[in-house]
């Protein structure tokens, strides 16, 4: 049961290089979100995918583009990097949920994405 | 607008002190759902708490504890004779719709909690 995988753990890249960010997800969830952690800012939401086939802006969009391969897959890809997205990235699932506690959290993280662009 | 504000940065206690996290929320929904997120030093995300807004009740787990009071749209956290482990950041975060919708979040707390 590995829930939502994220690869690469780390990377380092160089200002003006492009890498994609790889997240898929075994929970058959129907909606999948990148988030960026920066030190004092939370977690903010770059895109999500509400459902197969469709993706939505979220707060700090700019300098990325998503891809939703299917229902499994939601990838982040950065065209030309910047040190300015020096981050921690976090790919999330998340599946409807109703009522109480019970055992559906709702939403599942990966482990994160630990970028440096230099 | 959705908004989660935790105005506390840092928090710093000794080991057997309470110390409570605030959290205040923002929505023009009237369903929505409240967590709490724990970031140990490791960095990945723990799901503590999933609060619906039409459940009032407090809830208590162990050692932590969460007062949800509408009137002050405020859900607070309060960890009981805090330990060394506890030390994280902790984030507060809400959900406008039953699961299909983004998490929007404070931008957490640092508890240091010192022996």
């Amino acid at each position: 049961n590995a829930g939502v995988t994220q690869t690469p753990k780390f990377q380092v890249l160089k200002t003006g290089q492009s890498m994609t960010l790889q997240c898929a997800q075994d929970m058959n969830h129907n909606s999948m979100y990148w988030y960026r952690q920066d030190p004092g800012m939370g977690l903010r939401l770059i895109y999500y995918s509400a459902s197969e086939g469709t993706t939505d802006k979220g707060e700090v969009p700019n300098g990325y583009n998503v891809s939703r391969l299917n229902k499994r897959e939601f990838s982040l890809r950065l065209e030309s990097a910047a040190p300015s997205q020096t981050s921690v990235y976090f790919c999330a699932s998340s599946e409807n949920f109703l009522g109480g506690q019970g055992y559906n959290y709702g939403y599942t993280f990966g482990s994160g994405t630990r970028l440096t662009v230099v | 607008a959705q908004k989660v504000t935790q105005a506390q940065t840092e928090i710093s206690v000794v080991e057997k002190e309470d110390v409570t996290l605030d959290c205040v929320y923002e929505t023009r929904d009237t369903t929505y759902y409240l967590f709490w997120y724990k970031q140990p030093p490791s960095g990945e995300l723990v799901f503590l708490i999933r609060r619906n807004s039409f459940d009032e009740q407090n809830e208590i787990s162990g050692r932590y504890s969460w007062n949800f009071q509408k009137s002050t749209s405020s859900f607070n956290f309060t960890i009981t004779a805090s330990q060394v482990v506890d030390s994280a950041v902790y984030f507060c975060a809400l959900s406008e719709a039953s699961g299909n919708t983004p998490l929007v979040f404070g931008k957490g707390t640092r508890l240091s909690v010192i022996a």
